[in-house]
């Protein structure tokens, strides 16, 4: 039980253009999901918190016009890199939270 | 606020080595503590846990004991296999369920 997946587990895009990944959470229901970014060799940086029905809670530094995150069921919250950067390249990953926080397999950005 | 510190690596060990990444935190009351570990590629998965002081989780052969005295909860393992090379973190959880991170650390194993 309690796992999570996230689509696509990688992508590359042109500059400019708008990337949608998605957060599952296949068998059970999370009351929150949270959007993790990782720099090579680095630790994983809390990008925000998203609760279901309501907007979601950026932390210090990150753009809430950039990084669109909707969480629309119990089950499904997305995260949107819109007008994407060669700098916003990076392992983008989520876990959803009922008791503790369990973490999809992350989606691998390239913007070329 | 909440940090956890762990030991910078690579940490480069033989097949069969014991293994020691030391982890320390600084955290207002009584948070729970976690060990992930992220194999090459993949997302992070929980290793081991613990909720209260004295607590010891344990996974896969790996251990690591909640010492409040000390505000510690190194990972141990007393024979690492090369299939064990991976990235560790180092986690507390306070309240809410927020996870904060330490560094990482990575653990390479030679056969």
């Amino acid at each position: 039980g309690a796992v999570v997946s996230q689509h696509p587990s990688r992508v590359i895009c042109k500059s400019g253009t708008s990337v949608k990944i998605e957060c599952r959470s296949l068998d059970f229901q999370a009351t929150t999901m949270f959007w993790y970014r990782q720099f090579p060799k680095k630790s994983l940086m809390l990008m925000a918190t998203s609760n279901e029905g309501s907007k979601a809670t950026y932390e210090q530094g990150v753009e809430k016009d950039k990084f669109l995150i909707n969480h629309a069921s119990l089950t499904l919250s997305t995260l949107t890199v819109t007008s994407a950067h060669p700098e916003d390249s990076s392992f983008y990953i989520c876990s959803a939270s009922v008791h503790e926080q369990f973490f999809g397999p992350g989606t691998r950005l390239t913007v070329l | 606020g909440d940090s956890v510190t762990q030991m910078e690596g690579p940490v480069t060990l033989s097949e069969e080595a014991f293994l020691t990444i030391n982890c320390t935190y600084t955290a207002t009351g009584y948070p729970s503590l976690f060990w992930y570990v992220q194999y090459p590629g993949e997302g992070l998965q929980l290793l081991l846990k613990a909720t209260k002081a004295d607590d010891k989780g344990s996974n896969k052969g790996f251990e690591a004991t909640y010492r409040k005295e000390t505000t510690s909860f190194h990972l141990e393992k007393g024979s690492v296999q090369v299939s064990d090379s991976a990235v560790y973190f180092c986690a507390l959880s306070n309240a809410g369920n927020m996870l904060t991170f330490g560094g990482g650390t990575r653990l390479m194993v030679k056969p």
